[in-house]
């Protein structure tokens, strides 16, 4: 079964600290990665896109790295700050069926 | 340059109605996809459209459908609503298809239409 779990639920981190986020997928054949940005009541926004054959792409103070092989991805921040404070959503492509699979999300708290 | 436009933004419906909502794209994507959020199930992918074809779709009932215009812009339609049909719907667009082989497309949501069964 096509899945994404990520971790951990939920995080509160000081403002200025770094953060990583974990993602983990068993989504097969796969076509791509994606992480978004929830802000409370808004649509998400996109962070990065990476395809099978990159393993790290950087969008400002915001790193992912994938590992194909394990089928894991993580979200790094660097240097916080309360804008951060969100839901990151951790989204896989199938290259067959054309679904997109949603993890669940980590909710971040960047407190001051 | 406009973002993706979608209406209305809330509504309220009693069991067994039915709902129209309707997405705008940014102007030139060709894309248009549909997604479901809710506290439980997080975002679940409902379908996509590509220059007015239905291409990909994912695991909801039939009570679910969209169509897709000349002009991109897009609606979907949930008829017979139950409670569990209460969520937030977004739309993206996308340049080219967001899902299924090859497709890479950066998505761009709008800000939503949140429907509530009574």
């Amino acid at each position: 079964k096509n899945q994404v779990e990520q971790s951990p639920q939920s995080l509160i981190i000081l403002e200025g600290k770094n953060c990583t986020l974990q993602c983990n997928y068993t989504v097969s054949p796969f076509s791509n990665l994606r992480w978004y940005k929830q802000d409370t009541g808004r649509g998400p926004v996109s962070l990065t896109i990476m395809t099978f054959s990159e393993n790290t792409k950087s969008n400002g103070r915001y790193t992912a790295t994938l590992d194909a092989d394990t089928k894991q991805s993580s979200l790094h921040i660097t240097a916080s700050q309360l804008s951060d404070s969100a839901s990151y959503i951790c989204v896989v492509s199938a290259n067959q069926g054309g679904k997109l699979i949603f993890g669940q999300g980590t909710e971040l708290s960047v407190k001051p | 340059k406009a973002g993706v436009t979608q209406t209305p933004r809330y509504l309220i419906k009693t069991r067994g109605q039915q709902v129209t909502l309707s997405c705008s794209p940014i102007s030139g994507h060709r894309s248009v996809s549909w997604y479901q959020q809710t506290p439980g199930q997080g975002l679940q992918f409902l379908f996509e459209y590509f220059s007015e074809t239905q291409r990909n779709k994912g695991n909801f009932p039939g009570r679910f459908s969209g169509r897709q215009f000349s002009n991109s812009r897009s609606e979907m339609n949930v008829s017979t609503l139950e409670l569990g049909d209460s969520a937030l719907y977004l739309c993206a667009s996308s340049l080219e298809l967001a899902g299924g082989p090859g497709g890479t497309g950066e998505l761009f949501f709008g800000e939503g239409s949140r429907l509530t069964v009574l």
